[in-house]
Order: structure tokens, then C-alpha cells, then sequence
């Protein structure tokens, strides 16, 4: 079954960029879409068919999908945009989630 | 605005069953393909199943194929979850999530609703 790795955690410093990776084999291949979860709360759409944000998704929030990549890139990382991101795709019309990426802001 | 409000969780001992609902409001749910995801207290988000929007077609995960159903009433605007032969490991916050048509994602997501699978 298809499988999408990303780093279980990633802290950055307030003002910094902060980066998310998410692996899979041939990943450039498909789409890559990104969630972000806060504690108790439900997932929220941040970015999909690699690069496009949401309404209401605020513009530090970027993505790109290469080879066996895809990178989450949020810009001038604010103390609101800790929380859990999970990136996915889909393999065989099946959506797979990545384990989910743990983003200290600190 | 859109709205999906699940119901139905519990407390439920291995072996039983649960049906969960989700009320859908503020789009058009007829024409929308819908899912349920799964997420285990502390884990990650996993995929549970999938329904086309006039209910012809399915597919589960595996791990609850054969025990679970997804259904839909698109003249209620609801969608369904039967889940028979519950395991410990089916405990889970339960969401529903509409799929982006041709987006390849979910763009919204309800609030969630806990079943939990123990004596």
C-alpha cells in the first residue's frame, strides 16, 4: 500500500520560515494537499493540488510537489500556526494520509 | 455555510455495533462525494471510507471492510456510517469530510464525533 512519511516534529522560531516535508514514491506524480489540526479541533484545508491556498488561507501558507516530495512552506511562521499538519494524496482513487507533523513555534 | 455536524458515538463493547449520521447543510449534498476518516486518541488521521454522491458506488479501507457500511439519504442530507463487529482498535474521533470536487481533497471537515470500543 501507498505511503506518504513526514518528520514527526519541526520547530521554528517566531518571524522564521518553517518547512513540512512529506515523502511517497513518485509523490510529483499526484496531487499533494496539506491539513492543519489544532488541539481539538477538527482539520482545516490549507492547501491543495500542491500549491493552492484556500479562501480565508493566508498567503505565508505555500507548497510544492517534486519527484518524491511535497514541501509545506508557511513564511513569517506566527505562534497561531502551531499545530499538527498531515499532508495527502491519493493512490488507486484511495486518499492516504501522511503520520502528521508536530510544528512548535518557539 | 456549509455545515456538517456528525452524532451517533458512544460507549460500545467489542463484538456491538454503532451508527453514525452526518447532517450536512449549506451546499449542495446530492452532488457531493462524501467520506469518513478516522483518528485513534493521539494519532494520526486515517481514511475510513467513501460514497459517490447518489450512493451507487463505495469502498472501505481495509481495515473495516466487511464490518463497516456507508450509506446516504440525499433527500435528508445526511450520510451514514454502520459499524458491526467493533474492535478496540476501531476507537477513533470519527469525521465526516466532503470531498473538493476535482481538488483532490477535503475542503470541509466536521467536528468530529468519539466511539469508543470497550468493556
Amino acid at each position: 500500500s501507498y505511503e506518504l512519511t513526514q518528520p514527526p516534529s519541526v520547530s521554528v522560531s517566531p518571524g522564521q520560515t518553517a518547512s513540512i516535508t512529506c515523502s511517497g514514491d513518485k509523490l510529483g506524480d499526484k496531487y499533494a494537499c496539506w491539513y492543519q489540526q489544532k488541539p481539538g479541533q477538527s482539520p482545516v484545508l490549507v492547501l491543495y493540488q500542491d500549491t493552492k491556498r484556500p479562501s480565508g488561507i493566508p498567503e505565508r501558507f505555500s507548497g510544492s510537489n517534486s519527484g518524491n516530495t511535497a514541501t509545506l512552506t508557511i513564511s513569517g511562521t506566527q505562534a497561531m500556526d502551531e499545530a499538527d499538519y498531515y499532508c495527502q494524496a491519493w493512490d488507486s482513487s484511495t486518499p492516504v494520509f501522511g503520520g502528521g507533523t508536530k510544528l512548535t513555534v518557539l | 455555510e456549509v455545515q456538517l455536524v456528525e452524532s451517533g458515538g458512544g460507549l460500545v463493547q467489542p463484538g456491538g455495533s454503532l451508527r453514525l449520521s452526518c447532517a450536512a447543510s449549506g451546499f449542495t449534498f446530492s452532488s457531493s462525494w462524501m467520506h469518513w476518516v478516522r483518528q485513534a486518541p493521539g494519532k494520526g488521521l486515517v481514511w475510513v471510507s467513501r460514497i459517490n454522491s447518489d450512493g451507487t458506488s463505495t469502498s472501505y479501507a481495509d481495515s473495516v471492510k466487511g464490518r463497516f457500511t456507508i450509506s446516504r439519504d440525499n433527500a435528508k442530507n445526511t450520510l451514514y456510517l454502520q459499524m458491526n463487529s467493533l474492535r478496540a482498535e476501531d476507537t477513533a474521533v470519527y469525521y465526516c469530510a466532503r470531498e473538493y470536487s476535482s481538488a483532490w481533497s477535503f475542503d470541509y471537515w466536521g467536528q468530529g464525533t468519539l466511539v469508543t470500543v470497550s468493556s
